[in-house]
C-alpha cells in the first residue's frame, strides 16, 4: 500500500450503468488528482482539487463527475460511459506544488 | 505546452546490466519525475529531481537543466526491476499539472 487507496481494483459496467470511484489518502496532502491511462498513451490528467476546490478541469466529458467532499477523500461519478472509455483510472495526491505525488494501485474500468 | 520524450521505447536486458533510460522535454520546468509502474498498474515515484542527480539503491537519476535532459540509470539489473518507467515533468508556476512520457518498458531476464 502506498498511502493512497482506489477501490474497486476492478469495475465492468455497461453503458447505462452509474458507478463511482473511491480514492482515499491520509497522508496529509491537500491536493488529489484523477488520471486516466488509456493503452499505448502517456497518463492524461482529469482533474485536481487543490484543498477540497477543484483547480483544474482537463476538457473531461461530462458523464465524468468528480466530487471531494473533503481533503482526504475523492470519488469520480461515471454514468453513460462509452467503450472508449475504458481505461486504468489513478488517483495521486500531493502536499503542495512543490511535494512529490503519491499514487494509487489504480481501478481497471471496462465499459461493455 | 511541454513534450515530453523518452527513449528507448522498450529495453530487454540481462540480468546484472547497467541500463539508462532517457527522458528530454521541451520547455523549462521546476522538477522532473521519474516514475515506476509494474503491470498490475500502481504506480510507485521514485524520484523528483529539480536539479543534479539522487540515488537511492542501485538507481541514479540526474537531470540537466540546460540541456533539458535527465536520465534513469540502474545498475546490476535484477528481473525484479522488469517494469514501465515513466518521466514526468512539473510545469511549476502555480499549475499541478504533470506532463507524462510515454514510458519505457523494460524487461530483464534472468
Amino acid at each position: 500500500e502506498t498511502g493512497v487507496t482506489q477501490t474497486p481494483r476492478h469495475l465492468v459496467m455497461g453503458m447505462t450503468n452509474k458507478k463511482s470511484l473511491k480514492c482515499e489518502q491520509h497522508l496529509g496532502h491537500n491536493a488529489m488528482y484523477w488520471y486516466k491511462q488509456s493503452a499505448k498513451k502517456p497518463l492524461e490528467l482529469m482533474f485536481v482539487y487543490n484543498f477540497k476546490e477543484q483547480t483544474e478541469n482537463n476538457s473531461v466529458p461530462s458523464r465524468f463527475s468528480p466530487e471531494c467532499p473533503n481533503s482526504s477523500h475523492l470519488f469520480l461519478h461515471l454514468h453513460t460511459l462509452q467503450p472508449e472509455d475504458s481505461a486504468l483510472y489513478l488517483c495521486a495526491s500531493s502536499q503542495a506544488i512543490e511535494g512529490g505525488y503519491t499514487f494509487g494501485s489504480g481501478t481497471r474500468l471496462t465499459v461493455v | 505546452k511541454n513534450e515530453v520524450e523518452q527513449s528507448p521505447q522498450n529495453l530487454t536486458a540481462q540480468e546484472g546490466e547497467f541500463i539508462t533510460i532517457n527522458c528530454s522535454y521541451s520547455v523549462g520546468i521546476s522538477a522532473l519525475h521519474w516514475l515506476q509502474q509494474h503491470p498490475g498498474g500502481g504506480i510507485v515515484s521514485l524520484f523528483m529531481l529539480s536539479s543534479g542527480k539522487k540515488k537511492h539503491g542501485r538507481l541514479i537519476a540526474t537531470i540537466n537543466i540546460q540541456e533539458k535532459h535527465s536520465s534513469l540509470h540502474i545498475t546490476a539489473s535484477h528481473p525484479r526491476d522488469s517494469a514501465v518507467y515513466i518521466c514526468a515533468v512539473d510545469g511549476g508556476a502555480g499549475s499541478y499539472q504533470l506532463t507524462f512520457g510515454k514510458g519505457t518498458k523494460l524487461s530483464v531476464i534472468p
